[in-house]
């Protein structure tokens, strides 16, 4: 059970849309539609921001979007807002009742 | 929604079993409001990613990252709505912040404690 990989970096200016990457294998990603995105500012617990590959909580604003394509599954944060520098990390469900996150990746608003 | 809150020892000697208990708030945890939750473990390194340890469900049925299934037990009293983790024979790599939330059925952690730091040292 390996981590999913994300680049370790992003970045946008404010208003802008950055798009993060997640990939894994047909044992975790490509094999269920249980990918899930959270975002973790400096010294907090991280925060749900997307379930089940696409849909976004109650309270989540829609500049937050998502998708997947075969063993890739990304993040797109469209209108760049300082408060979405943090990091974020997917997560996938991988069988067996287990569950594998990514490597995460910072996004600065530059 | 409910609320979780870690607590536990911050420093663990190594070869020593590391103990936390997540106390949930706002709800009792066996309600049939939480019979599709499951009750989780995470835990980041410094400076580094997450990671998966483990869940136990009210009925007592767990599962746990098989790179930690030796040394890891977890356990749920429904009386006190809190649940636990034991991690056995800690050494130096098990330093890290603890985390404790809610899985939902559809594979997702909802709802997380604020984490607590952890550090094994002499």
């Amino acid at each position: 059970q390996s981590a999913l990989t994300q680049p370790p970096s992003a970045s946008g200016s404010p208003g802008q849309s950055v798009t993060i990457s997640c990939t894994g294998t047909s044992s975790d990603v490509s094999g269920y539609e249980y990918v899930s995105w959270y975002q973790q500012h400096p010294g907090k617990a991280p925060k749900l921001i997307i379930y089940e590959v696409t849909k976004r909580p109650s309270g989540v604003p829609d500049r937050f979007s998502a998708s997947k394509s075969g063993n890739t599954a990304s993040l797109t944060v469209s209108g760049l807002q300082a408060e979405d520098e943090a990091d974020y990390y997917c997560s996938s469900y991988a069988g067996s009742n287990t569950y594998v996150f990514g490597t995460g990746t910072k996004v600065t608003v530059l | 929604q409910e609320q979780l809150q870690e607590s536990g020892p911050g420093l663990v000697k190594p070869s020593q079993t590391l103990s936390l208990t997540c106390t949930v708030s706002g709800g009792s945890i066996s309600s049939n409001s939480y019979h599709w939750s499951y009750w989780s473990w995470l835990r980041q390194h410094p400076g580094q990613g997450l990671e998966w340890i483990g869940y136990i469900h009210n009925s007592g049925s767990a599962s746990y990252n098989p790179s930690l299934m030796s040394r890891v037990t977890m356990s749920v009293d429904t009386s006190k709505n809190q649940f636990s983790l034991n991690l056995n024979s800690v050494t130096a790599a098990d330093t890290a912040v603890y985390y404790c939330a809610t899985l939902r059925w559809e594979n997702y952690f909802e709802n997380w404690g604020q984490g607590t730091l952890v550090t094994v040292s002499s």
